[in-house]
């Protein structure tokens, strides 16, 4: 069974820095989907960046961006110049396509607080 | 606004009542699904279907009980739960069960029971 790991239960930046949230997994897959979640405070799961495995080429998206290590099961998340809104838990989520259905795998999140 | 609509936003009910939650999806899915977000623990995948036919029940007692119409609406009608069963309640929705394509999500159901 496919897990996921996110290591750091809380973080805290200042405004306007850098911040990065690890996360790995386990699998045997060869062929996956990797995602991140924002969820802020009373308000909905929205996705930040997706990756495919077959992909070398990190993703990217505005300030967000991942570091893919494929051979070392680690997707983290890169948030440029973090804002305030920003602040929110995020998610690391797995999934395959391999057993015929889309099941995504969370990991326990990362609760992300931006201080002005 | 959100593609995914759950109601209610909040909902406090006693162990031995009956009620449901909605979920609308305006998206034009076809595949549905139902997740418990309890607090500090992963969200838990409960039901999958597609095209409105149930795909994955993850072992999910039987006082959670699922209906799909249509690929439009998603109920979780609740009954005798328990008071581990409070959590927030989240439906999703994407293009099919065997797309790439990444899920959305509506805003939960936050369930508390007494």
């Amino acid at each position: 069974a496919q897990t996921v790991t996110q290591s750091q239960p809380e973080m805290s930046v200042q405004e306007a820095e850098t911040v990065t949230l690890s996360c790995t997994y386990d699998t045997s897959e060869s062929n996956y989907y990797l995602f991140w979640y924002k969820q802020p405070p009373s308000r909905q799961m929205i996705l930040v960046i997706r990756q495919e495995a077959y992909k070398q080429q990190n993703a990217t998206e505005n300030r967000f961006s991942v570091n893919f290590q494929k051979a070392a099961k680690s997707f983290s998340l890169k948030i440029s110049d973090s804002q305030l809104g920003d602040t929110a838990m995020y998610f690391c989520a797995f999934m395959n396509l391999l057993q015929g259905a889309q099941k995504l795998v969370f990991g326990q999140g990362t609760r992300l607080t931006i201080n002005p | 606004e959100t593609g995914v609509t759950q109601t209610p936003r909040h909902l406090v009910m006693g162990m031995t009542n009956k009620k449901s939650l909605k979920c609308e999806q305006h998206l034009g899915h076809n595949a549905m699904y139902w997740y418990k977000q309890s607090a500090k623990k992963p969200l838990e995948l409960m039901f999958v279907y597609n095209f409105k036919e149930q795909t994955e029940n993850n072992s999910v007692p039987s006082r959670f009980s699922p209906e799909c119409p249509n690929s439009s609406h998603l109920f979780l009608h609740l009954h005798t739960l328990q008071p581990e069963d409070s959590a927030l309640y989240l439906c999703a929705s994407s293009q099919d069960r065997i797309s790439n394509q990444p899920q959305h999500f509506g805003d939960g159901t936050r369930l508390s029971i007494l």
